[in-house]
């Protein structure tokens, strides 16, 4: 069965501290892709990266950049001098090759306080 | 450029009430389409997805249904409102390994 857990629920930071968010996920298939999402309070998710299991370098875009091992299951967001503008709910969703439906984990809400 | 459009954004409606929400994608052809909701305070939750006309698959049996009756329109109702119904439903469509959210609809029953 497949399975992505964000074990943090919430976090609350200072404006320009770093801040990481897990994932962690589960699944059998040999073929999978990872994603996060953020969702402010308007409520649309917003896509932020997808990776595929065959690419573990690590990326990195402005503030943001994931950490991606295989060996660990996991797929870690951290985001640098975070700033209010971060504060929403970020979500770490699972798929599989077939591109059939997400699978996401509960989400971490991130308060960034100024 | 593909679009997906979703409506109402936000809904209330009395415990026993219908439900009807609307989905449609704009600028592509068979795509799979997916609904979710997002109870208060927790995640995603699968619903329903369809890959083409007149298929429709339930991941939670529940109160609510799906269809599918045009290529990109992906409708989501009930007959009657429970106020465990509650919450943000999002539809999404997927291409290859992109997936796009509609803006979604906040459901209260009350």
């Amino acid at each position: 069965a497949q399975k992505v857990t964000q074990a943090q629920t919430e976090i609350s930071v200072v404006e320009k501290e770093d801040v990481t968010l897990d994932c962690v996920y589960e699944t059998r298939d040999t073929t999978y892709y990872l994603f996060w999402y953020k969702q402010p309070p308007s409520g649309e998710l917003v896509f932020l990266i997808r990776r595929n299991s065959f690419d573990e370098q690590n990326e990195i875009s402005g503030r943001y950049s994931w950490n991606f091992q295989k060996s660990t299951s996991s797929f870690n967001f951290t985001i640098t001098a975070s700033q209010v503008v971060d504060s929403a709910v970020y979500f770490c969703a699972l798929g599989n090759q077939a591109g059939t439906a997400l699978i996401f984990g509960k989400g971490t809400t991130l308060s960034v306080s100024s | 450029s593909q679009t997906i459009h979703q409506w109402p954004a936000t809904l209330v409606q009395p415990v026993g009430s219908p439900l009807s929400l609307e989905c449609t994608v704009e600028g592509t052809s068979n795509p799979n389409l997916y609904w979710y909701r997002q109870a208060a305070g927790r995640g995603l939750q699968l619903l329903f997805y369809s890959v083409g006309i007149g298929q429709i698959s339930s991941e939670v049996p529940q109160n609510l249904s799906a269809s599918r009756p045009q290529d990109r329109q992906f409708i989501l109702s009930s007959k009657k409102l429970l106020l465990s119904d509650s919450g943000f439903y999002l539809c999404a469509w997927s291409w290859g390994y992109g997936y796009t959210f509609g803006s979604g609809t906040r459901l209260t029953v009350v």
